[in-house]
């Protein structure tokens, strides 16, 4: 099995929709993220969470909350999907940092999810 | 100027050539260096780790740090058309930000 899954993997709906895109791991990491990515663009970071009570907004948080319901699950929302927010969406973990590096990510397979 | 710099390519190479991708950065505190390997519509997955500066080597990969020039590389030896996708180049700022460059698309030519 997977270390880190994402349901849905596929998800098309319509402007004004409320979306859950949940991630599930069993790494045993506490510091879980949520990324985008663009075509010509980087993996850009949404929100992250270094354990159950610890959630901060990334670059792009406008238009999506989160919630960590337990060390192995966090869930992104979009409130009220917009067309512009259509991209394929990632969650990835990673371990502490150590001695200040951050140590390495590990994604889930991804959610393409289009905004009519 | 962008954090993580690559050349979007693509990269052509021959079967059984040496495949060579380069990265600069311009975050001079930065730690961790990571190559990613993505697969389109896939989701990234860790090629290579580099933490110091000189070579990392591991089976056909080496990855080469140069903090002072602020540069990164991945040799990819013996390439494979297996080896075609999008290589990306990955480094931390901070103790918990990755910044991830935008990615070199490489070909290998049967």
């Amino acid at each position: 099995d997977a270390d880190v899954t994402q349901t849905p993997r596929n998800r098309i709906t319509k402007t004004g929709k409320r979306i859950m895109l949940e991630c599930s791991q069993t790494k045993g990491h506490d510091r879980m993220y949520w990324y985008r990515q663009d075509p010509g663009l980087g993996l850009r970071l949404i929100y992250y969470s270094f354990d159950v009570k610890d959630i901060n907004k990334g670059e792009i948080s406008d238009g999506y909350s989160v919630s960590r319901q337990a060390q192995a699950k966090f869930s992104l929302s979009l409130e009220s999907a917009i067309p512009n927010q259509t991209a394929l969406y990632f969650c990835a973990t990673s371990g502490p940092s150590w001695g200040g590096t951050p140590d390495t990510q590990y994604f889930g397979p991804g959610t393409r999810l289009t905004v009519l | 100027q962008k954090e993580v710099e690559q050349n979007s390519g693509p990269l052509s190479v021959p079967e059984g050539a040496i495949a060579s991708l380069n990265c600069t950065y311009s975050d001079r505190v930065s730690q961790s260096f990571f190559w990613y390997r993505q697969y389109s519509g896939k989701s990234p997955e860790l090629i290579m780790s580099i933490y110091s500066n000189g070579d990392k080597e591991d089976g056909r990969f080496t990855a080469q740090l140069n903090k002072a020039s602020q540069y990164v590389s991945l040799l990819i030896r013996d390439s494979q058309p297996s080896d075609s996708a999008t290589y990306l180049c990955v480094i931390t700022s901070g103790t918990y930000k990755y910044i991830f460059g935008t990615g070199t698309r490489l070909k290998v030519l049967a």
